[in-house]
């Protein structure tokens, strides 16, 4: 069964280091999106992506974090220069486009901790 | 402004007894979906049910169960003869179709379920 993988697993940064977090979605889907869970809380939508451009994203993510896809598989999020606060699990997923199964599919998480 | 509800932050229950996790949305859109995730102690997101807001029909999977009532705003979850194995964090989110056409999810806080054997 298709599934959406992320790279790494785990990830612990500097404040102020750049980190990058990778996940490759699921081959015919094409909307893109990240998520964060701080520690104990709830999921919290960061960004979706659509034809290779932000179609929304939330107030969380500000001017340090960008998103990319590079080529046909990957999809990437960026951050500038991270923070404490920045400690969370980042989650990926994927989904058909609207109107057909809008199902959105998570990847298994990359555990970003900043020290 | 979407917002989604679990009064149930955390629940212990008896492996083989039956339980009830609640679920209240608010939105203004007339479509829009409902969801089910689970998260075990390993972390990730598991799907488990999705319901658009024209279907009302309760579903059945197994031991799972999902009660959809629009009157109420509610999409409560039961897990019939609960094993250890249900042990994990549920979460309720919804969708809607924001501006730019994404189906963003909002999620609520999650209720944390334990099953004791």
């Amino acid at each position: 069964e298709p599934e959406v993988t992320q790279t790494p697993s785990h990830q612990v940064t500097q404040m102020g280091q750049e980190v990058i977090l990778r996940c490759v979605p699921i081959s015919n889907h094409l909307y893109f999106y990240w998520y964060r869970q701080i520690l104990g809380q709830k999921v919290e939508f960061l960004v979706s992506f659509y034809n290779n451009e932000i179609s929304e994203k939330s107030e969380i993510f500000d001017d340090q974090f960008s998103v990319e896809r590079p080529d046909g598989s990957n999809f990437t999020l960026k951050i500038r220069s991270t923070k404490l606060e920045d400690s969370a699990m980042y989650f990926c997923a994927s989904s058909l486009p609207v109107g057909l199964a809008e199902t959105q599919y998570f990847g298994p998480g990359t555990r970003l901790l900043v020290l | 402004a979407q917002k989604v509800t679990q009064a149930q932050t955390e629940i212990s229950v008896v492996e083989k007894e039956d339980v009830t996790l609640d679920c209240v949305y608010e939105t203004r859109d007339t479509t829009y979906y409902l969801f089910w995730y689970k998260q075990p102690p390993s972390g990730e997101l598991v799907f488990l049910i999705r319901r658009n807001s024209f279907d009302e029909q309760n579903e059945i999977s197994g031991r799972y169960s999902w009660n959809f009532q629009k009157s109420t705003s509610s999409f409560n979850f039961t897990i019939t003869a609960s094993q250890v194995v249900d042990s994990a964090v549920y979460f309720c989110a919804l969708s809607d179709l924001s501006g730019a056409g994404s189906y963003q999810l909002t999620f609520g806080k999650g209720t944390k379920l334990s099953v004791i054997p």
